[in-house]
């Protein structure tokens, strides 16, 4: 399967844990977006990297949540201090130039 | 003027018949117009995507029709199967970063 991979799937934590998330892009994709999607509505964006610099945050990736993309490969979403307000479904996307962009399956993050 | 706006907000339509969801936005800035379809638990996958040059595109049962001037755009999905039961994104994006701005979603539903 060469499409855009998420570990883990699922995801439970107790308030105040750290997670981490990873995201694995199809081969050769400079872009790699970030976006969290809650119960019946539309993936809001949260970040992107072109290669291995992260060029935008959005507003809601408050200073709990930090991202990385070592060597332009694969990214990770890392959020500290989780609040129950983080539970979402975190996706992850590639793209060669940006416009078109493939998503991965998801990590549903449920946080008691 | 980030917003992009979707209706309705959920459809049933009888086997073979036409699925048509709208979105409007604002912002004249956008330049690449993608729409999703989303099964429960997996993350969205592309359709069909059209750039403001263009008023219609399709492929196979689905096509787009763009209207530059009235600033709205609509997916109509052709003779329509119970397998098309899902939720369907429009989307926007400005060129250079490409995040994409979702709609609300509409959650179709094919009836046998």
């Amino acid at each position: 399967d060469t499409g855009v991979s998420q570990n883990p799937r699922h995801k439970i934590t107790k308030r105040g844990q750290n997670v981490t998330f990873r995201c694995d892009p199809i081969s050769e994709h400079n872009r790699l977006y970030w976006y969290r999607q809650t119960l019946g509505q539309g993936p809001e964006f949260l970040t992107y990297f072109q290669n291995e610099a992260q060029l935008e945050k959005s507003r809601l990736l408050s200073d709990r949540f930090s991202a990385e993309r070592p060597k332009g490969s694969f990214s990770t979403l890392e959020i500290q201090r989780t609040e129950q307000g983080d539970s979402a479904m975190y996706l992850c996307a590639s793209s060669p130039e940006g416009d078109t962009q493939y998503f991965g399956p998801g990590t549903r993050l449920t946080v008691l | 003027q980030q917003q992009v706006k979707q209706s309705p907000q959920s459809l049933i339509v009888q086997k073979g018949g036409i699925s048509i969801i709208n979105c409007a936005y604002e912002n004249t800035a956008f330049d690449y117009f993608p729409w999703y379809q989303q099964f429960p638990g997996k993350g969205p996958a592309l359709l069909i995507a059209i750039r403001p040059d263009v008023s219609e595109k399709k492929e196979g049962r689905f096509t787009i029709s763009f209207n530059k001037s009235a600033k709205q755009f609509s997916l109509h999905i052709m003779d329509s199967q119970p397998g098309d039961s899902a939720t369907y994104f429009c989307a926007a994006a400005t060129p250079g970063t490409y995040k994409y701005i979702f709609g609300t979603g509409t959650r179709l539903k094919v009836l046998a």
